[in-house]
């Protein structure tokens, strides 16, 4: 059965710091790809997404992504934190097996930031 | 509207008793999902909507649990005879399509708790 993994519960960092979010997945097929992020109280938003082509994506808020076939990856990065990015990160899949395109989420990651 | 809307936003009930959770998707949506989110168990897929219609109940964790789909438009999920395990946030999202490349649109929830 398909799967992703988010190994990190909780990662906290200063601001001004660099970030990355692991993810790892088991498919199949190459999954479609997502990085959501919810902060307390709020539901899903879309941070980017990957389907083909170029493994790096670029996303909102100054988020990336790189799709790693090999390693069965797909890391979220982003150069300077900002206070304001302190929430939940969800990675997730879905693949075309399923026919609903459901999307399988990650455990999730805490984000803390330090002033 | 201009995004997923859901009510209500806070549902408390004893046990034993019925509730109904109502999702709006984004007009002209095909596609609509229900998902629900637990500390145990993090986000998981319940059913899945194109119009109407759910080929995809896979997720419903138990008889207990239905949803209709009316026009196309609004969605209601059903919880007959609540238990305490039920006590989780349910997330409505709709995309424009089924298919992959479609993001889904997240609601902000409502959290339910069962007494």
């Amino acid at each position: 059965a398909q799967s992703v993994t988010q190994p990190d519960i909780h990662i906290t960092v200063s601001e001004g710091a660099s970030l990355e979010l692991r993810c790892n997945y088991s498919y199949g097929a190459t999954p479609y790809l997502f990085w959501y992020v919810q902060s307390p109280g709020q539901g899903l938003q879309l941070l980017l997404k990957y389907f083909s082509g170029d493994t790096l994506v670029q996303g909102i808020k100054g988020f990336e992504a790189e799709f790693k076939r090999s390693q069965s990856s797909f890391n979220l990065r982003k150069p300077s934190v900002h206070w304001s990015d302190a929430a939940e990160y969800f990675c997730a899949g879905s693949y075309s097996g399923a026919g609903s395109y459901q999307l399988t989420f990650g455990k999730g990651t805490k984000l803390s930031v330090i002033p | 509207g201009a995004g997923v809307s859901q009510s209500p936003s806070n549902k408390v009930t004893e046990k034993g008793k019925d509730v109904e959770l109502r999702c709006d998707p984004i007009s002209g949506h095909t596609a609509l999902y229900w998902y629900r989110q637990s500390l145990g168990q993090g986000l998981e897929f319940l059913i899945y909507f194109q119009g109407n219609s759910a080929p995809d109940k896979s997720g419903l964790p138990s008889d207990r649990f239905s949803a209709e789909r009316t026009g196309g438009s609004v969605s209601t999920l059903t919880i007959q005879r609540t238990q305490q395990e039920d006590s989780a946030v349910y997330l409505c999202a709709s995309s424009l399509g089924a298919g992959g490349a479609g993001e889904q649109f997240f609601g902000p929830g409502t959290r339910l708790t069962v007494l």
